[in-house]
């Protein structure tokens, strides 16, 4: 399967810093890229969809001020999470829409954990 | 709202034969099912996705009946690493994944 990259895997930060988490496609080019977020022993929440070359359309209840996604090319997309706080800790995976034609499939990257203290 | 209920947890032996059946009685013409394995502190694995009949790959098949109300996970001869949670989705093109809780397998020795 394709596979997807994150950087940092983890993160520890102070409060009011904001922390940059990149995203790429090794091997396949994604226009559209998911963010979510998952706490533990729950299920993964949809943050926003980044389309590369336009504005990500955020979830219900996320803000966009402090999490800035960028698509800038078609293997990487960038979540900050900007002055963080530590109810912003919690484990985020990215994932890229890989097919085309009348299926499509996301493969997820490994996931980044930020701890925000 | 996921489209799809799945058992919470299921225990299984290794060396077993696991099924595990996920209902979607509103799933749409043009949805497809796809199941993902996740570890701790892992992103997502794709396992395998189907729109009807029967498909198999190396590591499981799926079946999906003619009226697409279920479908079912079969993992072969599963082993402790097969622990994990798994999800099931149906979805369309182009269309956001929406997660339900998943189903947490123990594969106990």
């Amino acid at each position: 399967g394709a596979v997807v990259s994150q950087h940092p895997s983890r993160v520890i930060c102070k409060s009011g810093t904001s922390v940059k988490i990149e995203c790429r496609s090794l091997d396949f080019q994604a226009t559209t890229m998911f963010w979510y977020r998952q706490f533990p022993k729950k299920s993964l929440m949809l943050m926003a969809t980044s389309n590369e070359g336009s504005k990500a359309t955020y979830e219900q209840g996320v803000e966009k001020d402090k999490f800035l996604i960028n698509h800038a090319s078609l293997t990487l997309s960038t979540l900050t999470v900007t002055s963080a706080h530590p109810e912003d800790s919690s484990f985020y995976i990215c994932s890229g829409l890989a097919g085309g034609g009348s299926t499509d499939t996301q493969y997820f990257g490994p996931g980044t954990r930020l701890t925000v203290l | 709202l996921a489209k799809t209920t799945q058992p919470i947890s299921m225990d299984s032996y290794e060396g077993q034969e696991v099924n595990i059946t996920c209902s979607h009685n509103n799933i749409a013409t043009n949805d497809y099912i796809t199941w993902y394995q996740q570890f701790p502190s892992q992103g997502p694995r794709f396992i395998i996705q189907g729109y009807k009949t029967k498909v198999t790959n190396e590591v499981a098949s799926l079946f999906i009946p003619a009226d697409r109300k279920s479908s079912t996970l079969s993992l072969p001869r599963v082993s402790l690493s097969d622990t994990a949670v798994y999800y099931c989705l149906a979805h369309n093109y182009g269309q956001n994944f929406v997660f339900g809780p998943g189903t947490r397998l123990s594969v106990l020795p």
